[in-house]
């Protein structure tokens, strides 16, 4: 079982049509979430960390958001430049400080 | 600063044959690791090290070595190709704790 699983795995959006994207995390015990874009051919790029229930982070057309058994990247009013992956990755107390990765969500904003 | 240096770009290797992966970073960052990218299959762990001279295994360590003999750099050995292990490796880096990784633009690797 994964302990980071992402939804949906792709999604395409007009631009201006807002929505959200969704990681789910099973880890007994939460240190960091953290939310990376990762545009074609490059590495992944750090957004937002987010460490407990309740915390929010903004970006532009960005928010994150985390509960205790998932978190939301919600995209507002999207353009064709916020087309990426956007990959969700948790590091776990007592584990080391590497993050594990979810699978990804591909994005496509269409003009 | 150059941040994380991945080199070579691309590299396409006979099954059998082997090489190392470089990986550099000039940020002082303790904590470095190696990424394999497949698709449909995410960032999956293949080795870290927490600070110079100590390193452990990850997820998929399987045909792939390390060692931190610098706090600069990082290298990936594969010891004998195969086709499996075909794929996009990326190297991070961090300070340690629940900062930000930063990643290298990425090998794209091919094993015929």
């Amino acid at each position: 079982e994964d302990q980071v699983t992402q939804s949906p795995e792709a999604l395409r959006l007009q631009e201006g049509e807002s929505s959200s994207l969704n990681c789910s995390y099973t880890v007994s015990g939460l240190r960091g979430l953290f939310w990376y874009r990762q545009d074609p051919g490059k590495g992944p790029e750090f957004l937002f960390t987010l460490y407990s229930a309740g915390e929010e982070k903004e970006k532009e057309r960005l928010k994150a958001t985390l509960t205790k058994k998932e978190s939301f990247l919600h995209i507002t009013a999207p353009k064709p430049e916020d087309s990426a992956t956007y990959l969700c990755a948790v590091q776990e107390v007592g584990g080391s400080y590497i993050p594990t990765f979810g699978r990804g969500t591909s994005l496509i904003v269409h003009p | 600063n150059a941040g994380v240096t991945q080199t070579p770009k691309f590299q396409v290797l006979k099954t059998g044959q082997s090489m190392t992966l470089q990986c550099a970073q000039d940020m002082n960052h303790e904590y470095m690791s190696w990424y394999r990218q497949d698709p449909g299959m995410g960032l999956r762990l293949i080795h870290y090290s927490v600070g110079a001279g100590i390193t452990d295994q990850g997820e998929v360590p399987n045909g792939y070595n390390v060692s931190r003999s610098t706090t600069e750099d990082f290298p990936l050995r594969l010891l004998s190709a195969a086709p499996s292990q075909t794929s996009v490796y990326f190297c991070a880096s961090s300070y340690a704790g629940t900062a930000e990784a930063f990643f290298g633009q990425g090998t794209r690797l091919t094993v015929v």
